[in-house]
């Protein structure tokens, strides 16, 4: 009954270092997503997914880059961290559009 | 410009009572509205949904309603119960955005006993 999983749950980067998040899900999800949330704020989309191969743009696509190479995994990538970008990140997924997502218990990144 | 707006950050109120959260969007093409419930180091949980066609859903203590005249939702919770404080999110999608949904920034409810 996994559901979504998050790699890893915390980290710590410098700035300038690079990272990838991983996502996993084991509900052959179509739709995947990333979002940030920062203190305040909702989630904000970063990429999306709708299936195997393909990614887009969300809200918020500055200095991250994404894959999905394989349907049940969506990749973050940070290629040089920095400040801003410390937050928390969600990665979530639906069957389809007009479904809810089920969501990861997140990955808490700070960057110095 | 944001689209869905929670304009109460936070919501006090007593065991037993009603709990009434707040929804506003201005996007005319949302076209379906969730709620999410968020507990502090979990990601948010689904808790429920209302398609535009609607104006009402109820599902146990848990009931949505849809005006969408004054692009508004509510979430009514009867009774409240401590377990229910979190913070809660709306968000809205619609057909022309490729399943993105567009979240409030939350409100924190807490459920005295």
């Amino acid at each position: 009954n996994a559901g979504v999983t998050q790699t890893p749950k915390f980290r710590v980067l410098k700035t300038g270092q690079s990272m990838t998040l991983l996502c996993a899900q084991d509900m052959n999800h179509e739709y995947m997503y990333w979002y940030r949330q920062d203190p305040g704020m909702g989630l904000r989309l970063i990429h999306y997914s709708v299936g195997e191969g393909t990614t887009a743009k969300g809200e918020v696509p500055d200095g991250y880059n994404v894959s999905r190479l394989k349907k049940q995994n969506f990749l973050l990538g940070l290629e040089s961290a920095a400040p801003s970008q410390t937050s928390v990140y969600f990665c979530a997924s639906s069957d389809r559009t007009h479904q809810p997502q089920h969501f990861g218990d997140g990955t808490r990144l700070s960057i110095l | 410009d944001q689209q869905v707006k929670q304009n109460s950050p936070s919501l006090s109120v007593q065991e037993g009572r009603i709990s009434i959260l707040n929804c506003d969007y201005t996007n005319s093409m949302f076209d379906y509205f969730l709620w999410y419930k968020k507990y502090p180091a979990e990601g948010p949980t689904f808790l429920i949904s209302i398609s535009s066609i609607k104006d009402k859903n109820e599902d146990g203590r848990f009931t949505v309603f849809l005006n969408k005249s004054a692009k508004h939702l509510s979430l009514h919770i009867v009774p409240s119960q401590p377990g229910d404080s979190a913070v809660y999110f709306c968000a809205a999608l619609s057909n022309t955005n490729a399943g993105k949904s567009t979240f409030g920034d939350g409100t924190t409810l807490t459920v005295k006993p």
